[in-house]
């Protein structure tokens, strides 16, 4: 158990719907990342917050958007959703320690039909 | 740009014997390489690192060599054994301010067979 909770664990919708993740991050971590994992893909980088600031982003598209709350808790928005945006959504959180480590949740596989 | 690359998806052996799973790197300001281990239906686990002032880490069986010249760096499993059967990803950091999102590669499927 890494201490990271991610929900909802499956998820089913279907093109042009919207859908909210959400992440809670390890007791203490003021760090949340996202990372999307389309199939047979690595984990891209897609956005982080510190301490309720967006922090830095990646390939995180314009129909996507995230807040990180006064609790840390962390929520990821996909609107307008499109086929492609079938993939599995990790959190991962960290306190950007020397070693780099972040601690990651079990996912949210999210399926656009 | 993919700045983080394993260019083997999928690697078999045998138990007992060593697995070498490798992955090379083009941006030179990544200060710390991690490798990752990730089971079906789990999200990925820290397995060891390394930093980028160092050539090699050790720990238990799992030993990572790094190599700047080259932009590669390489993890080594011995004895390999069932359990490690997953997939595995090298990912790298360039150090930030206040935490440090890692850049993944594609991964490797290890399977050990008995």
């Amino acid at each position: 158990d890494s201490g990271v909770t991610q929900t909802p664990k499956h998820l089913i919708t279907a093109t042009g719907q919207r859908v909210t993740l959400r992440c809670s991050p390890r007791s203490g971590d003021l760090s949340v990342y996202w990372y999307q994992q389309s199939l047979d893909q690595g984990l891209q980088f897609l956005i982080q917050y510190y301490n309720g600031e967006e922090r830095a982003k990646g390939n995180i598209l314009e129909r996507f958007s995230a807040q990180q709350f006064p609790d840390l808790h962390s929520e990821l928005n996909l609107s307008s959703l499109e086929l492609g945006d079938s993939a599995l959504y990790f959190c991962a959180s960290g306190r950007g320690v020397p070693t780099g480590e972040l601690f990651f949740g079990e996912g949210s596989r999210l399926t656009v039909l | 740009d993919q700045q983080v690359k394993q260019n083997s998806p999928s690697l078999s052996v045998q138990e007992g014997r060593i697995s070498i799973l490798n992955c090379d790197y083009t941006n030179s300001m990544f200060d710390y390489f991690l490798w990752y281990k990730k089971y079906p239906a789990e999200g990925p686990t820290f397995l060891i690192s390394i930093s980028s002032i160092k050539d090699k880490n050790e720990d238990g069986r799992f030993t990572v060599f790094l190599n700047k010249s080259a932009k590669h760096l390489s993890l080594h499993i011995v004895p390999s054994q069932p359990g490690d059967s997953a997939v595995y990803f090298c990912a790298a950091r360039r150090a930030e301010t206040s935490g440090s999102r890692l850049t993944f590669g594609e991964g490797t499927q290890l399977t050990v067979n008995p």
